[in-house]
Order: structure tokens, then C-alpha cells, then sequence
């Protein structure tokens, strides 16, 4: 069990820019989340997978950001065009859903200035 | 929709001293509840969790936490503070049964001093 792995983790990129961010989740873990978090806040929920299907996505993703999952392996997050306003902390995390619970495991965040 | 509210921005606590961490949530069915721990400049690290058997849970690094329906609160103790422990804590909550995401409060963040 090696963990969640994100990269890059920090990222500094130009106004209008596209930035995309990794994902390698945990091993066999057939969910996938996105969270963003800024200074002084609690990550706030983006989108999750199960398996490849997109199952879910928070009003906060715009149509710039897009988040794919090929094969329910690693996923990837794009932001185009990018805005000051995208600075924050993108974390990734993975889950087993089973009938017993399903406890979720963050990885250590890509961290995006928009300058 | 559900929610929590996390009491405190900031906790400041002796070395040795008695650390509570107070979390109240907000659901319409009943929740898991969790309890996470985060370090600066990395992801977060998971400290506990509720999920609808026994109401006393224990956690890592000496933590634990008590679900109380009749108060919907689910607050973070320790007896005895460290100072590893300084660090920012968050409290999440999750529809029971669908545990389809994770909504957090704001956070708390633990000053340990000697």
C-alpha cells in the first residue's frame, strides 16, 4: 500500500494558462475523489468516480475544470484558463465502497498558484 | 443536505493538558462521521470514525471521539496534549449508507505550548 500519489505537487502557472494534475490511487480502491481547499478552509468536494463513471460533480466544478478516469486507474484534473481565483490546494483521494463502510484516504495535495 | 460546524478556529492547549475539539453536524439521515488531522503543506490523515456502532470511538495518536445523537455532536478529545499533535484538525460527515463524499467543516486548528 503505497498511498494516494498526486503530482505535481506544486505548480505555479500564468492567468489563462491550462494546468492538469495526476492521481494514482491506492491500489484496487474502486473510488476516486477531487477536493479543493484555500487558506483557512475545509476541502471542499469536486467530483467523484466509481471505477471509470463520473458519479458526481459539485456546482464549484466550472466548465473549465475536467476530470477523467480512464480504465478506473489514475485520474487526471484539468483546469483551463486558469484564474487567481483556481489558486488553492487540489487533493485526491480513493476509497473501497463496500457494504461494510467506506473510508476515504487523501493524498498529499498539488498546490496551484495562478500569478 | 448535511453539514458541520466546527466550534473554535483556534485551540491553544498546555503540553499535558486536556485537548477537546468540539464538532457539531447537521443530516437528515443518519451519518459516518469523521475526524481528520492535517500537517502543514500535506494532505490530510484520517484520526477516527463513526460509523453507527459503538459511540465511543478510538483513533490513532491517543485520540477518540463520542457520538451523542440527542446533542449531534461528535467531539475530538485527548487527555494528555503533545506537541506533535499541533496541527489542523477537521471534522466531515457522510450520508450513512451512500458515504458517497465527504462535507467538512471549517477547521480547528491546535496550538500546543509548554
Amino acid at each position: 500500500d503505497t498511498g494516494v500519489s498526486q503530482n505535481p505537487r506544486h505548480k505555479i502557472t500564468k492567468r489563462g494558462q491550462n494546468v492538469t494534475f495526476r492521481c494514482d490511487p491506492i491500489s484496487e480502491h474502486n473510488r476516486l475523489y477531487w477536493y479543493r481547499q484555500t487558506l483557512g478552509q475545509g476541502p471542499e468536494f469536486l467530483t467523484y468516480f466509481q471505477n471509470e463513471a463520473q458519479l458526481e460533480k459539485s456546482r464549484l466544478l466550472s466548465d473549465r475544470f475536467s476530470a477523467e478516469r480512464p480504465k478506473g486507474s489514475f485520474s487526471t484534473l484539468e483546469i483551463q484558463r486558469t484564474e487567481q481565483g483556481d489558486s488553492a490546494m487540489y487533493l485526491c483521494a480513493s476509497s473501497l465502497a463496500n457494504f461494510s463502510g467506506n473510508t476515504i484516504y487523501f493524498g498529499e495535495g498539488s498546490w496551484l498558484t495562478v500569478v | 443536505a448535511q453539514s458541520v460546524t466546527q466550534l473554535g478556529s483556534h485551540v491553544s492547549v498546555s503540553e499535558g493538558a486536556l485537548v477537546l475539539l468540539r464538532c457539531n453536524y447537521s443530516s437528515s439521515v443518519p451519518p459516518y462521521l469523521f475526524w481528520y488531522v492535517q500537517y502543514p503543506n500535506q494532505g490530510l490523515q484520517l484520526l477516527l470514525k463513526y460509523t453507527s456502532a459503538a459511540t465511543l470511538v478510538k483513533g490513532i495518536n491517543g485520540f477518540e471521539a463520542e457520538f451523542k445523537k440527542s446533542e449531534t455532536s461528535f467531539h475530538l478529545t485527548k487527555p494528555s496534549a503533545h506537541m506533535r499533535d499541533a496541527a489542523e484538525y477537521f471534522c466531515a460527515v457522510s450520508e450513512l449508507g451512500t458515504a458517497s463524499k465527504l462535507t467538512f467543516g471549517t477547521g480547528t486548528r491546535l496550538q500546543v505550548t509548554l
